[in-house]
């Protein structure tokens, strides 16, 4: 089975704060996500990486940074945090197809 | 512009009855439509999906059918059952390393 695990459930920080989430998978995908999840609002993409060393902006990259140095591993930076990124955040990893998400880290920023 | 519909947002069934969920695409390039189920607290899981060569394809009590030339594809879940509460979401993906486009989701519950 495909394994995508986020480095935390839960994470409380405080406005302007450095906020890194981790995710990592086992099954060497190329393809690694991240989304955020509002009621209402549905997934929405931050970032996406086709390859070690590559990402490319998705919907919504404002405040969002990502790293990803080696291929199973792909990093979400939110720089200054802000109480408007509180929110559910997950990672993805893709075969083909096939989307595998983690379960996510709900971040509260105060 | 959103590239996929999701319809309704949300959804009472009672339990044993049929639950349907519609998408609506524009881009005629789409060429895989998974469905996906996310139970609170959870990652979004893959629970079916189907490729437009076809019309129909069952899994269980669960059937997604595709009609091309409306543009449009509904998850059915058929005997509708307490555990199968939870939020769905329908997405569009074309070949290539392009990202999966996701519908904004329905919220299912379904009450004995």
């Amino acid at each position: 089975d495909v394994k995508v695990t986020q480095s935390s459930r839960y994470l409380v920080k405080r406005t302007g704060e450095k906020v890194f989430l981790e995710c990592v998978q086992d099954m060497d995908h190329e393809n690694m996500f991240w989304y955020r999840q509002d009621p209402g609002l549905g997934l929405r993409l931050i970032y996406f990486s086709y390859d070690v060393k590559m990402k490319e902006k998705g919907d919504i990259p404002e405040g969002y940074s990502v790293s990803r140095e080696k291929k199973e591993r792909f990093s979400l930076i939110l720089e200054s945090a802000s109480t408007n990124q509180t929110s559910m955040y997950l990672c993805a990893s893709r075969l083909a197809e096939k989307q595998f998400f983690g379960p996510g880290t709900r971040l509260t920023v105060l | 512009q959103q590239q996929v519909k999701q319809s309704p947002q949300s959804l009472i069934v009672q339990k044993g009855g049929i639950s349907i969920i519609n998408c609506a695409y524009e881009n005629t390039a789409f060429d895989y439509f998974p469905w996906y189920q996310q139970f609170p607290g959870k990652g979004p899981a893959l629970l079916i999906a189907i490729r437009p060569d076809v019309s129909e394809k069952k899994e269980g009590r669960f059937t997604i059918s595709f009609n091309k030339s409306a543009k449009q594809f509904s998850l059915h879940i058929m005997d509708s059952q307490p555990g199968d509460s939870a939020t769905y979401f329908c997405a569009v993906i074309s070949a290539g390393n392009t990202p999966l486009v996701f519908g904004k989701g329905t919220r299912l519950s379904v009450i004995a």
